[in-house]
C-alpha cells in the first residue's frame, strides 16, 4: 500500500493568494498522481491528472507539479469559488490511495 | 457525454448486507482499458477508495475491506454493482461510483453519490 501525507489539512487564504498543497507518498508512483477539488455536499471534481495536466475546462490558475514521491498542487490566484477540500490521489498501484484532504478557508 | 448514478437503500440495519448500482451511459464497460470503480467519504471525512473493476472483468479491492466486497458488472445493462456484507455503523458513508479511463485516470468522471446510513 502506497501511503500519502497531504498538507496543510486546513489553509486559511485570502481572495487573490498563492497557496500551495502538498502530498508525499511513501514510495515513488512516477507522475500517476491526480487533485481534485470537492465542494460540500457534491462530488469530487478532476482538477489536474498525470501530476501536471490540466483538466479540460478547468482555469490555468491551478497547477499541478512533481514526480516520484513528492507533488504540489497550486492555485496562482485564489477565488471566491476555489473555497473547497481538494484531495491527492495515486493511481500508480492498487489501492488507489487518496490524500486525507486540505480544506482552503476563508481567512 | 458521459454520466454514472448510484442508486441502493438509505439505511441499512447492523449486519446486513449492502447492495449498490452503479448505472452509467456514454462509454461501454467493454471497451480496452476501461473500468468503473467504487469510492466513499464517511460524514465530514476523506475520500477511501473500495474497488475497481475492468472491462476484462479484472478485480481490484482495498485490502482492508477486501473480505467483505464484491465488484460485479454487468456490461449489457451498463451497470456495476457493490456489494458489501456485514454492515457496520462506521460504515455509513456516501458512496461513489467513478469511471477509469483508458489512459488510466481514476475519477474524470463521477456519481452524484449516495448516502447510505448504517443504524438498527
Amino acid at each position: 500500500v502506497i501511503w500519502m501525507t497531504q498538507s496543510p489539512s486546513l489553509l486559511s487564504a485570502s481572495t487573490g493568494d498563492r497557496v500551495t498543497i502538498s502530498c508525499r507518498m511513501s514510495q515513488g508512483i512516477s507522475s500517476y498522481l491526480a487533485w481534485y477539488q470537492q465542494k460540500p455536499g457534491k462530488a469530487p471534481e478532476l482538477l489536474i491528472y498525470a501530476a501536471s495536466t490540466l483538466q479540460s475546462g478547468v482555469p490555468s490558475r491551478f497547477s499541478g507539479s512533481g514526480s516520484g514521491t513528492d507533488f504540489t498542487l497550486t492555485i496562482s490566484c485564489l477565488q471566491s469559488e476555489d473555497f473547497a477540500t481538494y484531495y491527492c490521489q495515486q493511481y500508480y498501484s492498487f489501492p488507489r490511495t487518496f490524500g486525507q484532504g486540505t480544506k482552503v478557508e476563508i481567512k | 457525454q458521459i454520466t454514472l448514478k448510484e442508486s441502493g437503500p438509505t439505511l441499512v440495519k447492523p449486519t446486513q448486507t449492502l447492495t449498490l448500482t452503479c448505472t452509467f451511459s456514454g462509454f461501454s464497460l467493454s471497451t480496452s482499458g476501461v473500468g468503473v470503480g467504487w469510492i466513499r467519504q464517511p460524514p465530514g471525512k476523506a475520500l477511501e477508495w473500495l474497488a475497481l473493476i475492468y472491462w476484462n472483468d479484472d478485480k481490484r479491492y482495498s485490502p482492508s475491506l477486501k473480505s467483505r466486497l464484491t465488484i460485479t458488472k454487468d456490461t449489457s445493462k451498463n451497470q456495476v454493482v457493490l456489494t458489501m456484507t456485514n454492515m457496520d455503523p462506521v460504515d455509513t458513508a456516501t458512496y461513489y461510483c467513478a469511471h477509469s479511463g483508458v489512459d488510466g485516470v481514476p475519477g474524470r468522471y463521477w456519481g452524484q453519490g449516495t448516502l447510505v446510513t448504517v443504524s438498527s
